[in-house]
């Protein structure tokens, strides 16, 4: 019962460097979402994909880029990090369902600290 | 850009009470989703609400839709400590097609103290 796996888990960057997060969906999901959450705060869309090959941006792309070669896959990459990228990072997968909404299955989410 | 306004933002109360969270907005939304974040974790769905005026119930958890689908409630009878976490909720467009997605707002922390 994989869902959505994220890593890592946590990581600590410095100013200007570069990573990516990694996220793996095992459920045939079409639609894949990275999300931000700021401490007490609600869910920001960084960027989202409806199927492979196919992105776009969403609130807060800026400082962000992704790709989606493969329906499983979603990774999301930082460029020159800076500290107000420090957040944890969510990546989701769904199904649409027109009728009954579709629900988004969320990932333990990834802690990214930049100093 | 569709918004959705969640309030109180954070709730402490005693184990025992009874409260509502609410979910507001100017537009009309084809369902409306309700998730529950506990700390260190994704949220989970707890319910979805798709017709005007829909009530579900969950256990001591009941869920309402506005009659105009641009509104939500929660209502917790008798909370405990377990029920203590972020409550989210989440808007679908109308119409949802391809390419749409969910409008998060900015949460309910809710504390149930013992």
């Amino acid at each position: 019962n994989a869902g959505v796996t994220q890593t890592p888990k946590f990581r600590i960057l410095k100013i200007g460097q570069s990573m990516t997060l990694q996220c793996a969906q095992d459920m045939n999901h079409n639609y894949m979402y990275w999300y931000r959450q700021d401490p007490g705060m609600g869910l920001k869309l960084i960027y989202y994909s409806v199927g492979a090959g196919i992105t776009d941006k969403g609130e807060v792309p800026n400082g962000y880029n992704v790709s989606r070669s493969t329906t499983e896959d979603f990774p999301l990459r930082l460029e020159l990090a800076a500290p107000s990228q420090t957040s944890v990072y969510f990546c989701a997968s769904r199904v649409l369902r027109r009728r009954a909404g579709g629900e988004l299955f969320f990932g333990e989410g990834s802690r990214l600290t930049v100093l | 850009t569709q918004l959705l306004e969640q309030s109180p933002q954070f709730l402490s109360i005693q184990e025992g009470e009874n409260l509502t969270v609410y979910c507001n907005s100017s537009s009309v939304f084809s369902s409306l989703q309700w998730y529950r974040q506990e700390p260190g974790e994704g949220p989970v769905l707890l319910v979805t609400v798709v017709t005007g005026g829909e009530v579900k119930k969950l256990k001591r958890l009941t869920f309402q839709f506005g009659d105009a689908r641009k509104d939500s409630s929660l209502h917790i009878t008798a909370a405990q400590p377990g029920d203590t976490g972020l409550y989210l909720c989440a808007g679908a467009p109308t119409p949802e097609t391809s390419g749409s997605r969910l409008t998060f707002g900015e949460g309910t922390q809710l504390t149930v103290n013992p």
